[in-house]
């Protein structure tokens, strides 16, 4: 099972930023938080990941509370191709493989 | 560049039929992951191959699938005897290192649908 809870939908207006809530409060140490999201029914495609530091690429930023039971994906600048299913998934770096996924959060980003 | 690709695209088969689904992964990585997605939910693991030695195969339903990568590039999913509920859409993924990868980079699926 998914260790992780997200919302199942938030709608977002086009130019504003949208913040993507997780929480994963059973994390253990050696557990990265990753976001992966999937448009339409495309295949999923990696966003960004972290450990407990705040993260930040061309995508996208990570932030993941100091407990880092709960995270939040922030994409600054929202457009209408950011509608997709966003999920946050924890995975330990150097065990399993696999990612385990979730049901997400559809982000609708309306004009 | 080329991402990973995936044949058929779309595969209509009977009842107690057996299907072959192919996964040819970017050039060059060593781990390829198979993933089985319903409507609406997430994708599903399957099994999973750091060249061709299957690392994983908690996530294959039963017996009736099986999968390899004989030369640590291609794959193969196999499905004997489908049944409807192997309807889904199948997804194969691709990463470039071993342990300690964070990127799987995914295809465009095969949506298979069992009459």
């Amino acid at each position: 099972d998914a260790k992780t809870t997200q919302p199942p939908s938030m709608d977002c207006a086009e130019g504003r930023a949208a913040n993507l809530p997780c929480n994963h409060s059973t994390i253990s140490g050696n557990e990265y938080v990753y976001w992966y999201r999937q448009i339409h029914s495309q295949g999923p495609q990696y966003i960004i990941h972290g450990l407990k530091n705040n993260e930040t690429n061309e995508m996208a930023s990570l932030i993941i509370t100091e407990d880092r039971k709960s995270s939040t994906l922030i994409l600054p600048h929202a457009t209408l191709r950011d509608t997709a299913v966003y999920y946050c998934i924890v995975r330990v770096q150097g065990g399993s493989e696999k990612l385990v996924f979730g049901k997400g959060t559809k982000l609708t980003v309306n004009p | 560049g080329a991402g990973v690709s995936q044949s058929p695209r779309y595969k209509v088969t009977k009842r107690g039929q057996d299907v072959a689904l192919r996964c040819d992964p970017i050039s060059g990585h060593v781990s390829l992951y198979w993933y089985r997605q319903a409507l609406g939910q997430g994708p599903e693991f399957l099994t999973y191959f750091n060249y061709e030695a299957q690392q994983d195969k908690s996530g294959l339903p039963n017996d009736r699938f099986s999968a390899e990568r004989p030369e640590g590039s291609i794959s193969t999913l196999t499905i004997q005897r489908t049944e409807q509920r192997d309807s889904a859409m199948y997804r194969c993924a691709s990463s470039r290192e071993l342990a300690g990868a964070y990127e799987q980079y995914f295809g465009p699926g095969t949506r298979l649908t069992v009459t």
